[in-house]
């Protein structure tokens, strides 16, 4: 079965750290596009930060220098390493594979879609 | 980066079709996917590109885009189908994501 398994949430004080981990079972992490996406209490979804297959990251203007996303392709494990922590980094982080399709149409754009999501775990900063 | 633009509510009646937008400058490069989400679940991937489902999606869903404009359709809503509606693309640059602020549906 594909799965995404989120967890590593907790209360965290203001300018502290936690590392998120999310296990994947029925694809390999290292093949696909994977992205943390989260959601502040009563707000809409917000994406993360990203990691291709090929290594490559991108973060989001919100947490970049503060946030790191990596992954141990030995245990098809994805993490978001979170630094500095804020009041507004309080959410539901989720972890979710971006899937990747050719158009079928000629010299449109490839189709992209987070197929897999897990369940979520949920970071407070608060003091 | 870019923003995309979604209508913050929208009603239906029980049976009836609703549309659900999005816009934004990136949609003229890239198609939207759309996802909805449920109170307390996590988002479910409900459409992607040129009108494509996942499997497991009821055919009553449906996309189409135009433009900076991408639409989400719900041909006879049913009860099951009220919840909150997000679009999302690759923004301009193509390596970061974007989401719509997520539109609320309320089946009466």
């Amino acid at each position: 079965e594909v799965q995404l398994v989120e967890s590593g949430g907790g209360l965290v004080q203001p300018g502290g750290s936690l590392r998120l981990s999310c296990v994947a079972s029925g694809f390999s992490v290292s093949s696909n596009f994977m992205n943390w996406v989260r959601q502040a209490p009563g707000k809409g979804l917000e994406w993360v930060a990203s990691m291709y297959s090929s290594g490559s990251t991108y973060y989001a203007d919100s947490v970049k220098g503060r946030f790191s996303i990596s992954r141990d392709n030995s245990k098809n494990t994805l993490y978001l390493q979170m630094n500095s922590l804020r009041a507004e980094d309080t959410a539901v982080y989720y972890c979710a594979r971006e899937r990747e399709w050719e158009s079928s149409d000629l010299f449109a754009p490839p189709y992209y879609g987070m197929d897999v999501w897990g369940q979520g775990t949920t970071v407070t900063v608060s003091s | 980066s870019s923003e995309l633009t979604q209508d913050p509510a929208v009603s239906v009646a029980l049976g009836q079709t609703v549309r659900i937008t999005c816009q934004g400058d990136s949609l003229r490069s890239y198609y939207a996917s759309w996802y909805q989400q449920k109170p307390g679940q996590a988002p479910v991937f409900v459409i992607y590109g040129k009108n494509k489902r996942p499997s497991g999606i009821p055919d009553r869903f449906s996309g189409s885009s135009s433009g900076n404009t991408a639409s989400l359709t719900i041909t006879g809503a049913q009860a099951e189908d009220e919840a909150d509606y997000y679009c999302n693309s690759r923004d301009t640059s193509g390596n970061h994501l974007v989401f719509g602020g997520g539109t609320k549906l309320t089946v009466l």
